[in-house]
């Protein structure tokens, strides 16, 4: 069975930081990119960062870039988004998921996704 | 970047009815279009990929059409489940967006 598991979110001051995790299973991890999503109590979905399938390429909304930085452990099979800098505006529930289609052909779809973790950003 | 407009926001309806939502993109995106379904609590749901082509599981209820830059999700026979938020999303020139998303609700 496909899985991913976020773990790391909690309560920060704005300016802290904070490093997400999600570990994966269930498929090979190598083949595909990933994609962390969030979403701010009460709103919609907003793209974070996405990255590509060998960690080469690395992608962020404006709003977090110069403050997250997405990175991949092959040899663990997990993701993670480090957050730095951390705001206010930040506060949300963060989902990764994974593409439907591996790295091969063209993606743009999530198929699976982890429970999420909140992230709390308050003095 | 490309936006996506969803309309309506608010869909009210009973079961057993249809539901017709809508997707609009401010630039062309093929048929590179997604939806998913979010209940409170959980995560989205792929729902529909490609504009037309259901996700593994969904049922045959949910169909979704269109290309370019207006699309369209249907649910034909609201069953209790289905009452959720929608999303359409894509990605151009390697940025994801979502529509704002359409609530389905008990009318």
């Amino acid at each position: 069975e496909v899985q991913l598991l976020e773990s790391g979110g909690g309560l920060v001051q704005p300016g802290g930081s904070l490093r997400l995790s999600c570990a994966t299973s269930g498929f090979t991890f190598t083949s595909f990119a990933f994609i962390w999503v969030r979403q701010a109590p009460g709103k919609g979905l907003e793209w974070v960062s996405t990255i590509s399938s060998n960690g080469a390429n690395t992608y962020y909304a404006d709003s977090v870039k110069g403050r997250f930085t997405i990175s991949r452990d092959d040899s663990r099979n997990t993701l993670y988004l480090q957050m730095d800098s951390l705001r206010v505006e930040d506060r949300a529930t963060y989902y990764c998921a994974k593409f439907r289609n591996d790295a091969r052909y063209y993606y743009y779809e999530m198929d699976v996704w982890g429970q999420g973790t909140t992230v709390t950003v308050s003095s | 970047d490309i936006v996506l407009t969803q309309s309506p926001a608010t869909l009210s309806l009973s079961p057993g009815e249809r539901a017709t939502l809508s997707c609009r993109a401010s630039q062309s995106v093929s048929s590179s279009l997604a939806w998913y379904q979010q209940k409170p609590g959980q995560a989205p749901r792929l729902l529909i990929y490609d504009a037309s082509i259901r996700a593994t599981g969904i049922p045959a209820r949910f169909s979704g059409s269109g290309s370019g830059t207006a699309f369209s999700l249907t649910i034909s026979g609201l069953e209790p489940g289905d009452f959720a938020l929608y999303y359409c999303q894509q990605r151009s020139n390697w940025q994801w967006t979502f529509g704002q998303g359409t609530k389905v609700e008990f009318k």
